[in-house]
């Protein structure tokens, strides 16, 4: 299995534009999970999805931020417009449920740079 | 409320010396206890869980940690260090009564080996 594979690995881009996150989970895995991580806040959940339906969006900072999941095997995060205090990475994760004893399996995070 | 407590930012180990990476937990009901592991520029990736039964919970790359409940704590321990496991740790506990299946993470401690 190749994993959970998220695009772009990098992003540079200047205050005002719009940024797309794009993950693709693990086949078969029914919950997905965005995170944040950051020197100052550590690691933060922004939002998860069961069955491509969102649960629980209450870490998502602003309504700058969007998440979709159109289908099982894709998932983006949106930051439109994007500012400075948005630089972060961003990590996408899955998991089977398995109620609640599954562990996550994290991509390799995208680097957003904000200017 | 739920809560996980790394005590130490960081943790110095010469090689071959036995490490533990602390960890303490606060929760309502049973607990459901993992460690991760993050080497630079990478995804977390997941070492092992406590669910129930043995307190003694063994994990990859020869790390293993022990539950103690009654000190409400998931210490990671090894014992003999080697240098590739330089890396960020992260202790995270699921309370087995959330039904939203939040993984409540710790600040994470940054191991270094030193030859």
């Amino acid at each position: 299995d190749a994993g959970v594979i998220q695009s772009p690995r990098h992003e540079v881009t200047e205050m005002g534009q719009e940024v797309t996150l794009r993950c693709k989970p693990i086949s078969g895995h029914d919950y997905l999970f965005w995170y944040r991580q950051t020197m100052m806040r550590g690691l933060e959940l922004l939002i998860y999805f069961n069955n491509n339906v969102p649960i629980d969006d209450s870490g998502m900072p602003e309504d700058r931020f969007s998440a979709k999941m159109p289908n099982a095997s894709f998932s983006t995060l949106k930051i439109q417009p994007s500012e400075p205090r948005d630089s972060a990475v961003y990590f996408c994760a899955s998991s089977v449920s398995r109620g609640a004893t599954g562990e996550l399996f994290f991509g390799e995070g995208s680097r957003l740079t904000v200017l | 409320a739920q809560s996980v407590a790394q005590p130490e930012d960081q943790v110095n180990v010469a090689e071959g010396n036995p490490l533990t990476v602390k960890c303490t937990y606060s929760v309502s009901g049973n607990p459901y206890l993992f460690w991760y592991v993050q080497y630079p520029n990478r995804g977390l990736q997941f070492l092992l869980k406590y669910i129930t039964g043995d307190n003694l919970v063994k994990g990859s790359y020869g790390f293993e940690a022990e539950f103690n409940k009654s000190q409400t704590s998931f210490h990671l321990k090894k014992p003999s260090a080697l240098v590739s496991d330089s890396a960020l740790y992260f202790c995270a506990v699921r309370d087995y009564e959330d039904s939203n299946y939040q993984l409540i993470w710790g600040a994470g401690t940054k191991l270094i080996i030193k030859p």
